[in-house]
């Protein structure tokens, strides 16, 4: 059973505009959450994270949004560009645990 | 710059064969991890090793074997392949010997078929 769950396959938005990824999680223990980006035939790359001590962290035009409560985080890439265009995964990891749990991916397309 | 090299970017191999994947990585990390993904379903953990000659199972271990003789190289054995893993398989590195501390660093992936 998955514990952290992308429920949008897929994203398109207009250059310039806004993308907005979501992330739901099921784990209360999670603490530690992340964003991958990954385009075709290579491994993924690290993006953004956020520790549970926080409800957002920027870094350029990528924000990350965490509600605890809720169990959802959210990516904020602003404004979009066609080099954005990638799939995108959420991951989280609880306590001391080595492992990184992944959602199933967003593929975003940014159209010119 | 920071290396995660796999040997093998793609490999075609028949049922019931042993595969071999190889991993290593240039960062002195401790810790090393192998996943695969599947479409609809993400990234799923197989096995991670946070140490020389330790492993440690991940979400999906049944069918694969690891090794880990050296810090820098972590080996994905498919003791008798089978067609469900035909898959991209992933393998990351970490430092941190006790908290998970920071980011995974990936390698670029082995397509693996087997037919």
């Amino acid at each position: 059973d998955q514990q952290v769950k992308q429920n949008s396959p897929s994203l398109s938005v207009q250059e310039g505009r806004i993308s907005i990824l979501n992330c739901d999680y099921t784990n209360s223990m999670f603490d530690y959450f992340l964003w991958y980006k990954k385009y075709p035939a290579e491994g993924p790359t690290f993006l953004i994270s956020i520790s549970s001590i926080k409800d957002k962290n920027e870094d350029g035009r990528f924000t990350v949004f965490l509600n605890k409560s809720a169990k959802h985080l959210s990516l904020h890439i602003v404004p979009s560009q066609p080099g954005d265009s990638a799939v995108y995964f959420c991951a989280a990891s609880a306590g001391n645990d080595y492992k990184l749990s992944f959602g199933a991916g967003t593929t975003v397309t940014v159209r010119a | 710059d920071v290396k995660v090299t796999q040997s093998s970017r793609y490999l075609v191999k028949r049922t019931g064969e042993k595969v071999f994947l190889e991993c290593v990585q240039d960062m002195d990390h401790e810790n090393m991890f192998w996943y695969r993904q599947d479409p609809g379903l993400g990234l799923r953990l197989i096995y991670f090793s946070y140490d020389v000659k330790m492993k440690e199972k991940g979400d999906i271990p049944e069918g694969y074997s690891v090794s880990r003789e050296k810090k820098e190289r972590f080996s994905l054995i498919l003791e008798s392949a089978s067609t469900n893993q035909t898959s991209m398989y992933l393998c990351a590195s970490s430092r941190g010997t006790s908290r998970y501390t920071g980011e995974l660093f990936f390698g670029e992936g082995s397509r693996l078929t087997v037919l």
